[in-house]
């Protein structure tokens, strides 16, 4: 068990909807990260948070969005689902935001199914 | 091409086998190297990692980093049925604003007893 909790594990729903996907982080990591993976693309960075802030961005949607809250749990949201959207998507966190912070953990993840 | 480029496999070995894993990337600029593991329906998990060029052993792993090829390996020793999984390396620059990795696209490993 890696400390980084997702809700839901599973998620379906059709296109054109919007979904909420939430993570929290492990205990004292102050970064977040969001990923997709696909059978096709594999492990995409989407969206990184640091205490609150957007830190860096990836390969994320206009239509995707993310948030951390003061908390530090994050939240990415997916509007306009289309078909090709369907994928994991992984939260990770790490300690730091700098270059040290290599060390990622990852949680189980949210299995998201547009149909 | 791609930055990262793993043959996805699958890769079948009896137990006791050493297997070799290996990426390829063309980004000179990556200077962090990771290897991760990944069982069937969970998150992955941080296996080995490896700054810049050179080996690193942890028990039956040995990463191993060759940077004028632009060529990273893992290897696994007596190699385990615990040990079937998907192993995707990872690898980043020295992005100051922020710490993104670039994934391949993982090798599926499996390890029969």
């Amino acid at each position: 068990d890696s400390g980084v909790t997702q809700t839901p594990k599973h998620l379906i729903t059709a296109t054109g909807q919007r979904v909420t996907l939430r993570c929290s982080p492990r205990s004292g990591d102050l970064s977040v990260y969001w990923y997709q993976q696909s059978l096709d693309q594999g492990l995409q960075f989407l969206i990184q948070y640091y205490n609150g802030e957007e830190r860096a961005k990836g390969n994320i949607l206009e239509r995707f969005s993310a948030q951390q809250f003061p908390d530090l749990h994050s939240e990415l949201n997916l509007s306009s689902l289309e078909l090709g959207d369907s994928a994991l998507y992984f939260c990770a966190s790490s300690v730091g935001a700098d270059i040290s912070s290599y060390e990622q953990y990852f949680g189980p993840g949210t299995r998201l199914t547009v149909t | 091409q791609k930055e990262v480029e793993q043959d996805p496999g699958p890769l079948s070995v009896p137990e006791g086998a050493i297997v070799s894993l290996n990426c390829t990337y063309s980004n000179s600029a990556f200077q962090y190297f990771m290897w991760y593991r990944q069982y069937s329906r969970k998150g992955p998990e941080l296996l080995m990692y490896t700054y810049s060029s050179g080996n690193k052993e942890d028990g039956r792993f040995t990463a191993q980093v060759d940077k004028s090829s632009k060529y990273i390996s893992l290897f696994i020793r007596d190699s385990q049925p615990s040990d079937s999984a998907t192993y995707l390396c990872a690898m980043r620059g020295t992005n100051q604003a922020g710490t993104a990795l670039i994934f391949g696209k993982g090798t599926t490993l499996s390890v029969s007893s």
